[in-house]
């Protein structure tokens, strides 16, 4: 079955740093690959996904390309902020969602 | 955008009682909802899939008769935890999938703390 792998958290950064967050994927065939974020006391919020191979995800200045031949997946920042901490979620979508273990990002002012 | 709204978000019990977590999707139908566990430090571990007016699907390991899941109407989706025990203690967290769409989106979850 499909898994995901992410690196554990937590993260923690100042402002205005260069974000990265690894995710890894095995699979049979090619999912769609996700990540979510989850801010304190709110439900997980889809913040961008890549459906085939090469494509870039973006959204709110984090982007993730999906990497075929190293079966990765992983987000990128580039200029941190405090509002963007919470934890995140990388995901593949079978036929459900398989979701890594998250990681916690501490963004410090 | 879509919401899901799931209650309660935080439940402490004894052990021996049993919990319901609700899950509604407030401005969309949803055929499918699927719910998830989360251990500290772990993955959301998919439990089960429910399709609205059939039972539910449960994955490997998890006992249907401990978590019963109902989805009585497109918008409403139940986990009963029957016979709640401390090692049920976990972070339980639904999504609902959009009839029109197929998007994912995902209830604030549910911390139960079974003493």
């Amino acid at each position: 079955g499909n898994s995901v792998t992410q690196m554990e958290g937590p993260v923690t950064l100042s402002e205005e740093a260069f974000l990265t967050i690894n995710c890894t994927y095995t699979a049979t065939g090619y999912p769609s690959l996700f990540w979510y974020v989850q801010y304190p006391g709110e439900g997980l919020q889809l913040l961008l996904k890549a459906t085939k191979a090469d494509d870039k995800g973006s959204n709110k200045g984090f982007e993730a390309t999906y990497r075929k031949e190293t079966t990765s997946f992983h987000l990128e920042k580039g200029s941190v902020q405090v509002s963007d901490s919470a934890v995140y979620f990388c995901a593949s979508r079978g036929r459900a969602l398989t979701f890594g273990s998250g990681t916690r990002l501490q963004v410090q002012p | 955008g879509a919401v899901v709204s799931q209650h309660p978000s935080r439940v402490i019990c004894k052990s021996g009682t049993s919990v319901k977590i609700e899950c509604r999707s407030l401005d969309f139908q949803a055929t499918t909802m699927f719910w998830y566990r989360q251990f500290p430090k772990k993955s959301l571990m998919l439990m089960a899939t429910s399709n609205e007016g059939s039972k539910a699907t449960y994955e490997q390991g998890v006992e249907k008769d401990k978590f019963l899941i109902n989805h009585a109407s497109l918008t409403l989706s139940t986990l009963t935890v029957t016979s709640a025990h401390p090692e049920d203690s976990s972070f339980y967290i639904c999504s609902a999938a959009d009839r029109a769409t197929g998007k994912l989106f995902f209830g604030s979850g549910t911390q139960l703390s079974v003493l």
